[in-house]
């Protein structure tokens, strides 16, 4: 069984420009969620996708933007790249759409984005 | 989703008890409490979860009081690999198990 695994991880960019963090979700996990992690903060909910669908939003504008494929991995979007978007993203997967007992999300090691 | 409030840092030292304990005076009927430890440059890792009374397993203990308006993670005899950052999150998680995160609580274990 393969944990969740993100590529790549680290990536600079110029403010302004677009940019495609991808990653696979744990063998079968069928929801994934996505995070940034500015430095010394805790991980702050993007959205997550579950079967292809955009499941749930957290508060972040729409240059912000996602996919997930049949196999269930996933992209995360991020356009017109800002200084303040310099980040750790975090992508995680579960097998459950509903919350508590064994509600356990599986993160990936990130990836480190820079943007100058 | 409840508000949740930890220590900002705790220093221990190899082999003691390390207690950390999380208030969350608005948690609702439905909301589980779940920790999380992260390392850095790494993700969140699932430590463990609870709804009321104590929960065991074999890393941590969950002791969670009658009013549910706090909790403690209970790590025993920690060791310097337990050097990281701990999160306490309260939640139902049925919004697709939207994780929310604070600021958590960094551990330093010392030799």
């Amino acid at each position: 069984e393969t944990g969740v695994t993100q590529s790549p991880t680290h990536l600079i960019k110029t403010r302004g420009q677009q940019v495609t963090l991808r990653c696979s979700s744990q063998s079968g996990h069928n929801t994934v969620s996505w995070y940034q992690q500015a430095l010394g903060q805790g991980p702050q909910f993007i959205f997550q996708y579950y079967r292809e669908e955009e499941n749930g939003r957290g508060n972040f504008p729409p240059r912000f933007s996602g996919l997930q494929f049949p196999n269930y991995s996933s992209e995360l979007n991020v356009n017109a790249l800002e200084l303040d978007d310099s980040a750790l993203y975090l992508c995680a997967s579960s097998d459950q759409l509903a919350g508590g007992p064994g509600s356990e999300q599986y993160f990936g090691p990130g990836t480190r984005l820079t943007v100058t | 989703l409840a508000k949740t409030t930890q220590p900002i840092s705790m220093d221990s030292y190899e082999g003691q008890e390390v207690n950390i304990t999380c208030s969350h005076n608005n948690i609702a009927t439905n909301d589980y409490i779940t920790w999380y430890q992260q390392f850095p440059s790494q993700g969140p890792r699932f430590i463990i979860q609870g709804y009321k009374t104590k929960v065991t397993n074999e890393v941590a203990s969950l002791f969670i009081p009658a009013d549910r308006k706090s909790s403690t993670l209970s790590l025993p005899r920690v060791s310097l690999s337990d050097t990281a950052v701990y999160y306490c999150l309260v939640g139902d998680m049925g919004y697709g198990n939207k994780l929310v995160f604070g600021a958590g609580t960094i551990l330093r274990v010392k030799s």
